[in-house]
């Protein structure tokens, strides 16, 4: 069974916030949510994960809704560079299971 | 050094052929993992090391054997695959300190693009 449901593709116009919507509405109060991408033809990358309070990095924020059921992963002014596939991934406390769902493939256009 | 080197990059092999491929990391990680991806589908995970015992088979066929020799090194052996089997394959490697949190993000090589005829 899917932990998590993302729309299969989206577009977002270069320079323009991107926002990767995800639900995960049976997730436990011990998983964690990840977001890595993968850029064609090279290994998934780490962008950021949190736990219930809303997390930013250098790379993107990440939104978790107050029930923690769905999430949204805000690349905040996107670039050709960012053009992916985007995983949302739930993952139980210190689990070696990091498991792949089928990610939302973004495309950034100029 | 942030970096999972996967070895080779390419390899093409027959289906009565043995190969291995391989992947090393220095960042001193004590979970390894790899992961099989067809074209234009996610990541599966095949299997995990931690702390060099194998902790996760996802019933992988026997054709495919992992070997961890060390905490850096981690080997899949290779023996009579099938053409379905031509995929890429991922080498991860994340730190799994005991007791740490689950704030452990995976650091991926660039995987072996493997063809089987």
């Amino acid at each position: 069974d899917a932990k998590t449901t993302q729309p299969p593709s989206m577009d977002c116009a270069e320079g323009r916030a991107a926002n990767l919507p995800c639900n995960h509405s049976t997730i436990s109060g011990n998983e964690y949510v990840y977001w890595y991408r993968q850029i064609h033809s090279q290994g998934p990358q780490y962008i950021i994960h949190g736990l219930k309070n809303n997390e930013t990095n250098e790379m993107a924020s990440l939104i978790i809704t107050e029930d923690r059921k769905s999430s949204t992963l805000i690349l905040p002014h996107a670039t050709l560079r960012d053009t992916a596939v985007y995983y949302c991934i739930v993952r139980v406390y210190n689990n070696n299971d990091m498991r792949f769902g089928a990610g939302t493939r973004l495309t950034v256009k100029p | 050094d942030t970096e999972v080197t996967q070895t080779p990059k390419h390899l093409v092999m027959g289906m009565t052929n043995k190969k291995s491929l391989k992947c090393e990391q220095h960042m001193g990680h004590r979970a390894m993992y790899w992961y099989k991806q067809k074209a234009k589908k996610p990541p599966e995970l095949m299997f995990v090391y931690s702390y060099e015992k194998l902790s996760i088979n996802e019933s992988v066929p026997s054709r495919f054997s992992p070997e961890c020799p060390n905490s850096s090194l981690l080997n899949l052996h290779l023996h009579a695959l099938q053409p379905e089997d031509s995929a890429l394959y991922l080498c991860a490697s994340s730190q799994k300190r005991a007791g740490a949190r689950a704030n452990e993000k995976l650091f991926f090589g660039s995987g072996t693009q493997l063809s089987v005829l």
